[in-house]
């Protein structure tokens, strides 16, 4: 069964602070993508990654970057947190559209990030 | 504009009856069309996928449909319990080489005793 770990189910930062949220997946997926979860929004795309060193902007990339060094492990980074960037943030891993476009997204638990 | 619509936004039942969720969209070129479940602080979880020439499908209570042809999908729960109670988000595959996804803003449902 495949598996998404997302480091912090819970994290608090203050305002100006480098954030770093990690996830690793364990099913040697190529893909992985960055989400932010916020009510009545839905999930927004942050960043997503098709290979290790490799990223691509989603559809609210500002204030944010990513690190993708292993194919495991696809980092997001805050590079200085704002309260509006307090959030749900949801990690996932799937297969590559040539290998299987019928094949789901795997997402983990989520970090919930309150920035004070 | 490629969009997903999911309706009602939220939900309450009581245990034990049936309802429906919609999903419409706009999206094209369309490649296929996922139902996830979300519960509380937990991630999404694939619940079924519709494809193009996929009418229904059923998975123990849940049933989902698709009219490709008026852009519509339903997730139907028959029996309700109250561990159904759950965010449902609906998210469409666009087609293409990209085959970019769209997501909705989820149906809240709730299932009380």
């Amino acid at each position: 069964d495949v598996k998404v770990t997302q480091s912090s189910r819970y994290l608090v930062k203050r305002t100006g602070e480098k954030v770093f949220l990690e996830c690793v997946q364990d099913m040697d997926h190529e893909n992985m993508f960055w989400y932010r979860q916020d009510p009545g929004l839905g999930l927004r795309l942050i960043y997503f990654s098709y290979d290790v060193k490799m990223k691509e902007k989603g559809d609210i990339p500002e204030g944010y970057s990513v690190s993708r060094e292993k194919k495991e492990r696809f980092s997001l980074i805050l590079e200085s947190a704002s309260t509006n960037q307090t959030s749900m943030y949801l990690c996932a891993s799937s297969m590559p559209l040539s290998r299987g476009g019928n094949q789901p997204q795997h997402f983990g638990d989520g970090t919930r990030l309150s920035i004070l | 504009k490629n969009q997903v619509e999911q309706s009602p936004q939220s939900l309450i039942i009581l245990e034990g009856k049936n309802c429906t969720l919609q999903c419409n969209y706009t999206v094209s070129p369309f490649s296929n069309l996922r139902w996830y479940k979300q519960d509380t602080g937990r991630g999404p979880v694939s619940l079924t996928i519709m494809t193009f020439s996929e009418n229904t499908k059923s998975n123990g209570r849940y049933t989902a449909t698709l009219d490709a042809d008026t852009k519509q999908s339903s997730l139907h729960i028959t029996a309700s319990q109250l561990s159904d109670s759950a965010s449902y988000i609906c998210v469409v595959r666009g087609g293409g080489s990209q085959g970019n996804l769209i997501f909705g803003k989820g149906t809240k449902l709730s299932v009380k005793p």
